[in-house]
């Protein structure tokens, strides 16, 4: 089983619809949690820190439940410049030797159609 | 924006050729990355610091070494260049564990 797990899509969504992508993660050690973005042939870019109470940057919204170890992110409102990748990232795990390098999901699609 | 570099963007090359690709950041950060990826795929780690002289590889396994002999410089080699070593290199870095990372504009490598 992978360490943190996204399903890959893609999505196609109309302009203006809201969307949601969902990721799991295996070590409930984890601390550190993120959303990045990629856009083809491009490097990641980070979109938001997800926080335990949840966050909220714009039309973007990030929540966080460590009960069932997964983590969310909202879209709403879509754009054509929404289309891209998106990451999911979880700090690994700690113990030997390991400090706890940076996981990153498979990352899923979004095309978001006019 | 973050301030990490790497160099060439693009490389286009035959087998056989010994390459180094340079990745910089003026960050001071003492965590950097590199990691390989193929169009459409997922990232990989093959290489990671924690620090100068200190180096380990990563989760796939690669033919190319690394070395960090200062804190801002993380060049990654190959010494003998192949096709199969035909990919995107992005190198990244970052401050602390719990910290998100930074990447490089990655190079495109690609080997005839």
């Amino acid at each position: 089983r992978k360490e943190v797990e996204q399903d890959p899509g893609p999505f196609n969504v109309p302009e203006g619809a809201t969307v949601a992508f969902n990721c799991t993660y295996s070590n409930s050690a984890s601390q550190s949690f993120f959303w990045y973005r990629q856009d083809c042939r491009k490097e990641p870019k980070l979109l938001m820190s997800v926080y335990s109470s949840g966050n909220e940057d714009g039309r973007f919204t990030a929540q966080l439940n460590r009960a069932s170890q997964y983590i969310s992110l909202l879209i709403r409102d879509s754009k054509l410049s929404d289309s891209a990748t998106y990451l999911c990232v979880v700090n690994g795990r700690r113990g030997s030797g390991n400090t706890g390098k940076l996981i990153f999901g498979q990352g899923t699609t979004l095309q978001v159609k006019p | 924006e973050a301030d990490i570099y790497q160099t060439p963007r693009y490389l286009v090359i035959g087998t056989g050729k010994k390459i180094t690709l340079e990745c910089s950041q003026t960050m001071g950060h003492d965590k950097m990355y590199w990691y390989q990826q193929d169009p459409g795929m997922e990232l990989h780690l093959i290489h990671y610091s924690y620090g100068v002289n200190s180096t380990e590889k990563g989760d796939l396994s690669s033919e190319s070494t690394v070395s960090r002999i200062r804190t801002e410089h993380f060049p990654l080699t190959l010494e003998s260049a192949r096709p199969s070593h035909t990919s995107q290199y992005l190198c990244a870095s970052n401050g602390g564990p719990n910290q998100p990372q930074h990447f490089g504009d990655g190079t495109r490598l690609s080997i005839l």
